[in-house]
């Protein structure tokens, strides 16, 4: 069936390094990636999307690159700060509903 | 307005309580989905609604009961859980375009922490 393959499981950097975080996929029919941020006790949020008319997108610090013949998307935080500190699941489009199928998710520790 | 209203924030109950989740969007979304989502886990698909029509149920115990009474409000009834359906339980919604370019975006609810004693 549809699957997304997310890692690292847990990332830890140091304040202003960088990170990132990469998902791959089976289904070629996709063509919604977004990334969530989820910090405890709170909704996952929306941080960043890409669609797959264009290789990549940036907003501020975030960036998420897509490569659909490789079929993997990636999520770039540069100069990360403490409160980038959160649980982070990619996800695709999983169907014609918009229903999405999520990443197992990455726990980012920045540390200061 | 980008926001996705549930109340209520947290309940506990019984395995023999009836209770329900609320769940209210006033962006226009045609498009209403139910999350479960247990401690350290990605969220997981129960329901989806299309134009107030269940779309989607991914063989979800019949314990939980969804409803659509309008295009705004999404309700889920509970009857007779057990303490494993305890979990964070999402509501989302979006429009529901289909492009080439990919479905739009989905936003979450703050969710119902949820506790079956």
């Amino acid at each position: 069936g549809e699957n997304v393959e997310q890692h690292p499981s847990t990332l830890s950097v140091q304040e202003g390094d960088s990170a990132v975080i990469k998902c791959t996929y089976s289904d070629s029919a996709s063509n919604y990636f977004p990334w969530y941020k989820q910090e405890l006790g709170k909704r996952p949020q929306l941080i960043i999307d890409i669609r797959s008319n264009v290789g990549e997108k940036k907003d501020q610090r975030i960036a998420v690159t897509l490569n659909k013949t490789a079929k993997h998307f990636s999520l770039h935080i540069t100069e990360t700060q403490p409160e980038d500190s959160a649980v982070y699941f990619c996800a695709m489009n999983g169907g014609s509903q918009g229903n999405l199928i999520f990443g197992k998710g990455t726990k980012l520790s920045v540390k200061p | 307005d980008t926001e996705v209203t549930q109340t209520p924030k947290h309940l506990v109950m019984g395995m023999t309580n009836k209770k329900s989740l609320k769940c209210e969007q006033h962006m226009g979304h045609r498009a209403m989905y139910w999350y479960k989502q247990k401690a350290k886990k990605p969220p997981e698909l129960m329901f989806v609604y299309s134009y107030e029509k269940l779309s989607i149920n991914e063989s979800v115990p019949s314990r939980f009961s969804p409803e659509c009474p309008n295009s705004s409000l999404l309700n889920l009834h509970l009857h007779a859980l057990q303490p494993e359906d305890s979990a964070l339980y999402l509501c989302a919604s979006s429009h529901l375009r289909q492009t080439p370019a990919g479905t739009d975006t989905q936003y979450f609810g703050p969710g119902t922490r949820l506790t079956v004693l």
